[in-house]
């Protein structure tokens, strides 16, 4: 079956850096995506990676090594406002969308 | 950036009746529109796939005639929840991909549906 982990919660403390990690197994593979979702919202696009390595975009920078089926998500100059939760999905090979559970991030002053 | 328009943003409706979602591209045109549904604390679920044009595709285990959803035009998908029931209520998220290759989704800002 297709599967895609991350931890269920992290703390982390104002003006600090957390890593958010997301393994996956799927049938194929199209693209990773990383989404921001607050509480009661939609989720908003953050970052996608295709290739292997590091994409940078601002405080936020996304990770992928497909070899190992594995991404991260960075958050540098952590801010109160970036207490959500964090969505990995797979675009597997029939380019349909494969979500993880979502790591809830509490960020503490 | 691309906007996608979903409405209403909540609806509490009575066991038995129906409910329209709609979900509207403002500045571009979505060929595709996906239905998602979101429970508390869970990962969002595909329901289906709207296609302008087309009948919708339906992931394994949505029933088709309770969740009918309509692509008539390349700016305006709907979902419609008919004879909802309490354990129909949810999350509804629609998203449009965009971007070359589809790289991106954008995702309409939700509706939340209660059913009492």
């Amino acid at each position: 079956g297709q599967n895609i982990d991350q931890p269920t919660e992290m703390t982390a403390t104002e003006g600090a850096i957390v890593q958010i990690n997301c393994t996956y197994q799927t049938s194929g593979f199209n693209g990773l995506f990383w989404y921001q979702q607050h509480a009661g919202e939609a989720p908003t696009f953050l970052s996608y990676n295709v290739l292997d390595g590091l994409e940078e975009k601002g405080r936020f920078s996304s990770f992928l090594s497909r070899s190992k089926g594995y991404s991260y998500l960075l958050l540098k100059e952590l801010q109160m406002k970036d207490s959500a939760s964090y969505l990995c999905a797979v675009k597997d090979s029939n380019y349909q969308l494969i979500w993880g559970a979502g790591t809830k991030l509490i960020i503490k002053p | 950036g691309a906007v996608v328009s979903q409405h209403p943003s909540w609806v509490i409706c009575k066991s038995g009746t129906s409910v329209k979602i709609e979900c509207r591209s403002l500045d571009f045109q979505a060929t595709t529109m996906f239905w998602y549904r979101q429970f508390p604390k869970q990962s969002l679920m595909l329901m289906a796939t709207s296609n302008e044009g087309s009948k919708a595709t339906y992931e394994q285990g949505v029933e088709k005639d309770k969740f009918l959803i309509n692509h008539a035009s390349l700016t305006l998908s709907t979902l419609t929840v008919t004879s909802a029931h309490p354990e129909d209520s949810s999350f509804y998220i629609c998203s449009a991909p965009i971007g070359e290759g589809n790289t991106e989704a954008f995702f309409g800002q939700g509706t939340r549906l209660t059913v009492v």
